[in-house]
């Protein structure tokens, strides 16, 4: 399996609920990110993690909780969201050595989150 | 402060017609990275290129071309005979500096291409 796959690809929770995203790559990147796509924003950057270690935390609410216990895996914990938290949650992975600038993003097919 | 416009929300064209997406950058760094990704349906965003502001050469990619032109501050994208194939949601965006780990996005232009 090649690339970056999030699962699930859908979810419905209600404001109560607890659950998690999770996000895995085979590319052999040591950064990892999580994006948040509102309908007609821009894709708001959550967090980074640059082996293992956060360096960047948008001022994200703390109801989402980031994990990424190595450099392939990452997952998003979620609990007692708001409707408004509903969006296409994408993950992405890089190279980080050199920045973006040399070592593009690439994005999984996100899941799909609606809060009720 | 950083910014990408993409002030074409949504065009449709039909197919084999040539299209235009256009893509205002604002920065003040000398030093920075445009990039153009593809969302199709199914939701990934697909990375089609890379441009560093050092190098304003055109450039093309069978029926993919890209315009950078420094001195307006743009980086339009041009689908030569579109296909179906080529409906999706695509997004500009910008990074600066050696080592940075954001990226700005545009906001985005929704493609049809009609039949």
């Amino acid at each position: 399996e090649t690339g970056v796959t999030q699962t699930p690809r859908h979810l419905v929770m209600g404001m109560t609920n607890k659950k998690s995203l999770k996000c895995e790559q085979h590319l052999g990147h040591n950064a990892m990110y999580w994006y948040k796509q509102s309908a007609k924003k821009p894709l708001e950057l959550m967090f980074v993690y640059n082996f293992k270690e956060q360096t960047e935390n948008n001022s994200v609410p703390s109801r989402f909780s980031p994990e990424c216990p190595n450099s392939s895996h990452l997952f998003l914990h979620l609990h007692t969201l708001q409707p408004e938290d509903s969006a296409l949650y994408l993950c992405a992975s890089s190279h980080q050595t050199g920045g973006l600038g040399n070592s593009p993003l690439h994005f999984g097919n996100g899941t799909r989150l609606t809060v009720t | 402060a950083q910014k990408v416009t993409q002030a074409q929300t949504e065009i449709s064209v039909v197919e084999k017609e040539d299209v235009t997406l256009d893509c205002v950058y604002e920065t003040r760094d000398t030093t920075y990275y445009l990039f153009w990704y593809k969302q199709p349906p199914s939701g990934e965003l697909v990375f089609l290129i890379r441009r560093n502001s050092f190098d304003e050469q055109n450039e093309i990619s069978g029926r993919y071309s890209w315009n950078f032109q420094k001195s307006t501050s743009s980086f339009n994208f041009t689908i030569t005979a579109s296909q179906v194939v080529d409906s999706a949601v695509y997004f500009c965006a910008l990074t600066t500096n050696f080592g940075n780990e954001k990226l700005t996005f545009g906001t985005g232009t929704r493609l049809t291409i009609i039949p």
